[in-house]
């Protein structure tokens, strides 16, 4: 079944640097990559999501690419704010459709 | 936009005891949903997938016998922790996939077996 791997598994930045977490997928099969956002007890939030027929997508300040060939894709976050903190989540659909989870970044902006 | 109702967000129980999660999608109609389980600093960790009318298909791992899962309409999935131990407090979380291929996640359920 398809494996996702994440990483850093913290980041710590100053305020209005980027941030960028990585992410690779073992299923050559998925073709939905997911970005989110989860705050201490509650749901996880879309943030962006890109698909596999697509190499980058950006919505403000954030952004996301994908390699395919090499079966990784990343969220870059620019101008960090201290309400970006949070973890984050990548994720791969893969060919069941089932949603795979990576492992978590701990995200934590310096004022 | 898609909206999930889970229910209840917070529950404790006792050892030995069952407890029911409800999840209810609200304006859409769940064709497929899935159950995931989050432990403390820890990612969400697939349980079970279910389609509406079908038996639910469990990840390697976890019990059926333990965590039954019902999806007898396109709007309502349950699960079922049975003879709850303390091992098994978690966040329960739902997810609701319809017809246009999206995920929506209910807002979760904190379980705290004593």
């Amino acid at each position: 079944g398809e494996n996702v791997e994440q990483h850093p598994s913290t980041l710590s930045v100053q305020e209005g640097d980027s941030a960028v977490i990585k992410c690779t997928y073992s299923d050559s099969a998925s073709n939905y990559f997911p970005w989110y956002k989860q705050e201490l007890g509650k749901r996880p939030q879309l943030i962006i999501d890109i698909r596999s027929n697509v190499g980058e997508k950006k919505d403000q300040r954030i952004a996301v690419t994908l390699n395919k060939t090499a079966k990784h894709f990343s969220l870059h976050i620019t101008e960090t704010q201290p309400e970006d903190s949070a973890v984050y989540f990548c994720a791969a659909r893969d060919s069941s459709y089932k949603l795979i989870f990576g492992s978590g970044t701990r995200l934590l902006v310096r004022p | 936009g898609a909206v999930v109702s889970q229910h209840p967000s917070r529950v404790i129980c006792k050892s030995g005891t069952s407890v029911k999660i409800e999840c209810r999608s609200l304006d859409f109609q769940a064709t497929t949903m899935f159950w995931y389980r989050q432990f403390p600093k820890q990612s969400l960790m697939l349980m079970a997938t279910s389609n509406e009318g079908s038996k639910a298909t469990y990840e390697q791992g976890v019990e059926k016998d333990k965590f039954l899962i019902n999806h007898a309409s396109l709007t309502l999935s349950t699960l079922t922790v049975t003879s709850a131990h303390p091992e098994d407090s978690s966040f329960y979380i739902c997810s609701a996939s319809g017809t246009d291929d999206g995920y929506t996640f209910g807002s979760g359920t904190r379980l705290t077996v004593v």
